[in-house]
């Protein structure tokens, strides 16, 4: 069965400092691998996704990047943070099965910007 | 993107079914109907999904009218753990739009003991 990790479960972090968060999934190949955001008392909000190694996707101009240096391992950086960074990172993956791309979520990760 | 819009809260008592509308009038043809709930402090997890006919599977059934224009995710026997934030959503079938979901603020579900 499909695994999905997501390392740390919280951080708290300086504003200015940088940031790496990391994403794997076991038991699938070649999968969808997104990147959400979700500020306190917000909606989710996609911030990247990527369809293959070194094939990233930015949904919205900010202080991130990602990365994708393997098939199933997906790097959510910064090298600056700032407070506006502060949120719940959720990773999720997703394969064409039966058409419907449904998506699978990590245990994300909690983020506070001091 | 297709929007759809939801009541912001429902409440439910324990061992009662739940039905949760979603209105989605400008779907398209091709347009999926996905479901997802996000408990607290968790990721979303997916619920169920379908294109035109009802749906059922071991979490719930998804009734979809038969313009599309409308679906109702149906909980048979709510429980505690059912108390989550549900979300519907349109995934297009083309493109980029074959792999992104937009959340939007969904229906806050409450299940009284």
């Amino acid at each position: 069965s499909q695994t999905i990790h997501q390392w740390p479960a919280t951080l708290v972090q300086p504003v200015g400092s940088p940031l790496s968060l990391e994403c794997t999934v076991e038991g699938t190949s070649n999968p969808n691998l997104y990147w959400y955001r979700q500020a306190a008392g917000r909606g989710l909000q996609l911030l990247f996704y990527s369809v293959g190694i070194g094939q990233i996707s930015s949904e919205v101009p900010q202080n991130l990047s990602a990365s994708r240096p393997q098939d199933r391992q997906f790097i959510l950086s910064s090298k600056k943070l700032l407070l506006s960074d502060s949120g719940f990172y959720l990773c999720a993956w997703s394969t064409l099965t039966g058409g419907a791309y449904e998506q699978y979520f990590g245990p994300g990760t909690r983020l506070t910007v001091t | 993107d297709a929007k759809t819009t939801q009541p912001n809260s429902m409440e439910s008592n324990e061992e009662e079914p739940v039905h949760l509308p979603c209105n989605h009038s400008t779907i398209s043809g091709t347009d999926y109907i996905h479901w997802y709930r996000q408990l607290p402090s968790q990721g979303p997890e997916y619920v169920i999904h379908g294109l035109t006919s009802n749906v059922n599977n071991r979490m719930a059934s998804l009734a979809i009218a038969e313009d599309r224009k409308s679906s109702t995710l149906i909980l048979h026997r709510a429980t505690l753990r059912d108390a989550a934030v549900y979300y519907c959503i349109l995934r297009g079938n083309s493109g980029g739009s074959n792999y992104k979901l937009t959340f939007g603020k969904g229906t806050l579900l409450t299940v009284n003991p």
